[in-house]
């Protein structure tokens, strides 16, 4: 499977604890989005990353959140002390620069984050 | 206020019977518009991708168009099978490379037997 892949597929934590997930994206695409998704609503953009670079990051990224992306390939997001608001599901996406298509962005499956 | 709206928020049609799904935005000016398909648990899927100067798109039974003065898009599907049945995700990008997507909040389309 050469496409987007995320692990876990699905979290349940309690408040308080810290987690962490992990994005592959699709070899050799130099940038990588993460976003968050709660129930019912689009995705919103939370930071991307060009090769190693974190590029932008949104408002919604507060401090509990960060994101590397050591080697510029895999990505990790961890969130320190969850809250039951970090319930949601957390998308990751790859894109290739030189790939032309309007720097199309391929989506993994997606984290599942369950905070109790 | 969602910079990208989307109707109606759900839709429920019979198999076999066609559907037009609405998205009005207000992000401008903008690089190009996006259709995304993204079933229950999954991560969205792209189906189609049309520029500012571009007024339709087709992806076999997926037809969208653009009216960039009145900054609306349709989602048209034809001849609907239940695989259809998904949420269709509106995107705008903005002109700045791309970086950014901003997600409508989606129609929930349900096909019946």
């Amino acid at each position: 499977d050469t496409g987007v892949s995320q692990d876990p597929r699905h979290k349940i934590t309690k408040r308080g604890q810290n987690v962490t997930f992990r994005c592959d994206p699709i070899s050799e695409h130099n940038r990588l989005y993460w976003y968050r998704q709660t129930l019912g609503q689009g995705p919103e953009f939370l930071t991307y990353f060009q090769n190693e670079a974190q590029l932008e990051k949104s408002r919604l990224l507060s401090d509990r959140f960060s994101a590397e992306r050591p080697k510029g390939s895999f990505s990790t997001l961890e969130i320190q002390r969850t809250e039951q608001g970090d319930s949601a599901m957390y998308l990751c996406a790859s894109s290739s620069r030189t790939s032309g298509d309007h720097n199309e962005q391929f989506f993994g499956p997606g984290t599942r984050l369950t905070v109790l | 206020k969602n910079q990208v709206e989307q109707s109606p928020q759900s839709l429920i049609i019979l198999e076999g019977k066609n559907c037009t799904l609405q998205c009005n935005y207000t992000v401008s000016p903008f690089s190009n518009l996006r259709w995304y398909k993204q079933d229950t648990g999954r991560g969205p899927v792209s189906l189609t991708i049309m520029t500012f100067s571009e007024n339709t798109k087709s992806n076999g039974r997926y037809t969208a168009t653009l009216d960039a003065d009145t900054k609306q898009s349709s989602l048209h599907i034809t001849a609907s099978q239940l695989s259809d049945s998904a949420s269709y995700i509106c995107v705008v990008s903005d002109p700045f490379g791309n970086e950014k997507l901003t997600f409508g909040t989606g129609t929930r389309l349900t096909i019946i037997p």
